[in-house]
């Protein structure tokens, strides 16, 4: 079946622009994470969802970050004021049942310049 | 603050030989173990996970976790130039919770 999807692929953006990262979970995977991963480093947490509701937070760096999974599938992670410390891939997961075995998407690398 | 923490390599192992990747883990209360492969430039592959003690065979990849000791591994039988990658090491409490991932161990397989 398919597989977790993020859209875009590869994302520019200059500094301070708005930037929105797409991702569409495995489908029936009611759990979907957002990680970011920079260079010699492993994926770092920022959000994670349980259904439609934001179940953790706790890893956003701040509040230019956001993220939304309206009808509990699909889910944006929202960027205002892009720093160029935002320069990352960003990665999405999903996963089902009681043992957090998570799937990644291919991610989005954003670039801010 | 929980970590997992691994060495960075890079291990270089001839091929056919075995690869014996380790990571250690702080937080007591984690639960589940996870070990990734990710290419350069690729999205991690999830390849093993592990949630009591001892062993797990999976084809040429065995996991073995002690919880005593907070001590992950992952043994790659008869290498292949192809398993070339980096190995993340990753645990979570029990249920659907976030990863708490290493910086992964990059793994050289020389032909």
């Amino acid at each position: 079946g398919a597989g977790v999807s993020q859209t875009p692929s590869n994302k520019v953006t200059e500094k301070g622009k708005y930037v929105e990262l797409r991702c569409d979970p495995i489908s029936g995977h009611t759990a979907l994470y957002w990680y970011r991963q920079s260079l010699g480093q492993g994926p770092e947490f920022l959000i994670y969802f349980q259904g439609t509701g934001a179940a953790d937070d706790s890893g956003l760096p701040n509040d230019r970050f956001f993220a939304v999974r309206p009808e509990g599938s699909v889910s944006t992670l929202k960027i205002q004021r892009t720093e160029r410390g935002d320069s990352a891939v960003y990665l999405c997961a999903s996963s089902a049942g009681q043992f957090s075995e998570q799937y990644f998407g291919p991610g989005t690398r954003l670039t801010v310049t | 603050q929980k970590e997992v923490e691994q060495n960075s390599g890079p291990l270089s192992v001839p091929e056919g030989a075995i690869a014996s990747l380790n990571c250690t883990y702080s937080d007591r209360g984690s639960q589940s173990f996870f070990w990734y492969r990710q290419y350069s430039g690729k999205s991690p592959e999830l390849i093993m996970s592990i949630y009591s003690n001892g062993d797990k065979e999976d084809g040429r990849f065995t996991a073995q976790l002690n919880k005593a000791s907070q001590y992950v591994s992952l043994l790659i039988r008869d290498s292949q130039p192809s398993d070339s990658a980096t190995y993340l090491c990753a645990g979570s409490n029990s249920g659907n919770t976030p990863l708490v991932f290493g910086k992964g161990t990059r793994l050289s397989v020389i032909a």
